[in-house]
């Protein structure tokens, strides 16, 4: 079992091009989160995915960033326009079952290091 | 608004001592607590989780205890090692609305010297 994967692992981008993370859960796991880390603060949740289905977006910026995690394939994270300001590391995390069911453990992924200039 | 946070910021320890890192909370309704470590380049690793109705969990050299009342939990490391280098992170799940939204301290960088 390789854990979750995401790639790419460090990413470069210029002021208003596109960035793709991209996330695979752990085998068998349908439950996948996404948290960004800024500089010199701790880490934000930012959505909670199920197959197909978005669960809560709540943490994510409303404009430019969506999220996705179709029924083949990883979860994906979109940035539209990157700007400075979106250069953090992006981290995946998958469970099992909703994390809330008992003390079901999120799994995180090394994450996403998108830097833009 | 729950807000976590983890004192000290850093830590340097010689090889062998016992250490103690401490997390606190604002909120005392919370689901659960966990402790993670942070490597660079390695993401992150769940150590210990502590149910709100737990007051301690170990595993190997490490003891996560919880006291929900006065918002503290403390992470203890026994007979450091040089390999237990890293930033540690400790993470309340809210017990209202989404549990998912883990609230993050900003860590302790913890260097054991050999």
């Amino acid at each position: 079992n390789a854990g979750v994967m995401q790639n790419p692992r460090h990413l470069v981008r210029r002021r208003g091009q596109e960035a793709r993370l991209r996330c695979s859960p752990m085998k068998g796991h349908s439950h996948v989160y996404w948290y960004r880390q800024l500089p010199e603060e701790g880490l934000k949740f930012m959505v909670y995915l199920q197959k197909e289905n978005i669960i809560d977006e709540s943490g994510m910026p409303k404009e430019r960033f969506s999220a996705e995690f179709p029924k083949e394939g990883p979860s994906i994270l979109r940035i539209q326009q990157v700007v400075r300001g979106d250069s953090a590391a992006y981290f995946c995390a998958s469970s099992l079952r909703d994390f809330t069911s008992g003390a079901n453990v999120l799994t995180f992924g090394a994450g996403s290091r998108l830097t833009v200039l | 608004k729950q807000e976590v946070t983890q004192i000290p910021a850093a830590l340097s320890v010689p090889e062998g001592e016992n250490l103690v890192l401490n997390c606190s909370f604002t909120d005392s309704a919370i689901y659960n607590l966990q402790w993670f470590r942070q490597d660079p380049g390695k993401g992150l690793t769940s150590l210990l989780l502590i149910q709100s109705s737990q007051r301690e969990q170990t595993s190997g050299r490490l003891n996560a205890s919880l006291d929900k009342s006065s918002g503290r939990s403390t992470l203890y490391i026994a007979a450091s090692q040089p390999g237990d280098s890293a930033t540690y992170l400790c993470a309340v799940s809210p017990n209202a609305g989404n549990n998912r939204k883990l609230i993050w301290g900003l860590g302790t960088s913890l260097a054991v010297n050999p």
